[in-house]
């Protein structure tokens, strides 16, 4: 079974901190890819990446950055964080070349942020 | 653009049908469904591909209309254990990303 691991469950954070959510998958997949949840909205999709050091912008980039320096590890980064971004943060992967269209997502199990 | 879910919500017996809609204002190459349960991650349960395809598995299955750009998800004689958030995402292109839609919150009563 693919395993996507989210380093934390839960994190609290002071607005203005940088912070570090970490994402691992243990199944060799090329793509990888960081969603926000929060209620009545569904998943959001924040950054994703088809390729070891390479990142495109979703639908929401404002206010985050990625990086993927290694195949198995895509990393979300809020800059400065703000009490906005308190929410679900998603972490998935699929199997394949670029794109959606065809393949399975894998999910973490989440990181809950909070920014107080 | 953000495929249309509906129902938002719906509850049901223990044993009823549901059917669950996802509608798209774009022409589509695929449609995704998850599950998710309350705390849990969602996961997936099939993909749909343009050409009218019906897919199942067990007491689900969907089907695929490309010409009105809308699938369905069938929960047939539904069990306590479907009980959760079921989300669509739709794809226009196959090298596309998918774009979820709100999600149809499912409670199944014993």
């Amino acid at each position: 079974d693919v395993k996507v691991t989210q380093s934390s469950r839960y994190l609290v954070k002071r607005t203005g901190e940088k912070v570090f959510l970490e994402c691992v998958q243990d199944m060799d997949h090329e793509n990888m890819f960081w969603y926000r949840q929060d209620p009545g909205l569904g998943l959001r999709l924040i950054y994703f990446s088809y390729d070891v050091k390479m990142k495109e912008k979703g639908d929401i980039p404002e206010g985050y950055s990625v990086s993927r320096e290694k195949k198995e590890r895509f990393s979300l980064i809020l800059e400065s964080a703000s009490t906005n971004q308190t929410s679900m943060y998603l972490c998935a992967s699929s199997p394949g070349g670029p794109g959606q269209g065809y393949s399975p997502l894998h999910f973490g199990n989440g990181t809950r942020l909070t920014v107080t | 653009q953000q495929p249309v879910q509906s129902p938002q919500a719906v509850i049901l017996r223990e044993g009823e049908d549901a059917v669950i809609n996802c509608s798209s204002s774009k022409a589509l190459y695929s449609v995704h469904w998850y599950r998710q349960k309350h705390g849990e991650a969602p996961v997936f349960l099939m993909i749909l591909l343009k050409g009218g395809e019906q897919k199942g598995h067990e007491k689900i299955s969907a089907s695929f209309n490309e010409k009105k750009q809308q699938s369905s998800l069938y929960l047939t004689a539904s069990q306590l254990s479907y009980s959760g958030t079921y989300f669509c995402g739709t794809a226009p292109k196959r090298d596309d990303k998918i774009i979820f839609g709100k999600g149809t919150r499912l409670h199944i009563l014993p």
